[in-house]
């Protein structure tokens, strides 16, 4: 199968500075490489993703870096604002797996005001 | 109306009971799954189908079972909960694209 690693498990900062959260993964088939945030009672929803043809993609305050040689991609926050607080789950999906995810242990980020 | 809904959710029943966790989606998508998540342990995978006639364990089957009713719905059952049990539960289906999951049930066995 495949195995997700994610750190740190638990992160807080300070208003307006900037989250990076990790996640590593072991089989180089896997292609495609989501994060998803959970909000307090609420399911784990998609915020961005990133295929194993890119190296980083941008989506406002939110980006997503990979690094295939070394089997890593992070997740990238800037100007945290308290809404981001929540937990963060990255995933691995392998290619001709039947979309099957596996997931990382979760992160929670407390953005303090 | 939600994409995914899942019911009840919130339940808590006794060691011994059979209990049945249910879930519809709107989303016409063909893959369904149900997660399990406990603190520290991130989402695990119990059961997915991915179609009517189709169903697969996932890594932590074992004490679980699952009725795909039809493609819109998913149910888990646990034939006879035990503490350990415990966890909150997610439904999910996905298209090739990715996964939309349900609001969760917040199970506890006493």
């Amino acid at each position: 199968g495949e195995n997700v690693e994610q750190h740190p498990s638990t992160l807080s900062v300070q208003e307006g500075d900037s989250a990076v959260i990790k996640c590593t993964y072991s089989d180089s088939a896997s292609n495609y490489f989501p994060w998803y945030k959970q909000e307090l009672g609420k399911g784990p929803q998609l915020i961005i993703d990133i295929r194993s043809n890119v190296g980083e993609k941008k989506d406002q305050r939110i980006a997503v870096t990979l690094n295939k040689t070394a089997k890593h991609f992070s997740l990238h926050i800037t100007e945290t604002q308290p809404e981001d607080s929540a937990v963060y789950f990255c995933a691995a999906r392998k290619a001709n797996t039947g979309n099957q995810f596996y997931f990382g242990t979760g992160t929670s980020l407390t953005v303090i005001p | 109306d939600a994409d995914v809904t899942q019911t009840p959710r919130n339940r808590i029943t006794k060691t011994g009971k059979r209990i049945m966790l249910e879930c519809s989606q709107t989303k016409g998508h063909d893959r369904m799954y149900w997660y399990r998540q406990d603190p520290g342990l991130g989402l695990r995978l119990i059961y997915y189908s991915f179609d009517v006639k189709d169903i697969n364990k996932g890594e932590i089957s074992d004490g679980y079972s699952v009725s795909r009713q039809a493609q819109a719905k998913f149910s888990l059952s646990l034939e006879s909960a035990i503490p350990n049990q415990t966890a909150l539960y997610f439904c999910a289906t996905s298209d090739l694209i990715g996964y939309t999951f349900g609001s969760g049930t917040r199970l506890t066995v006493v």
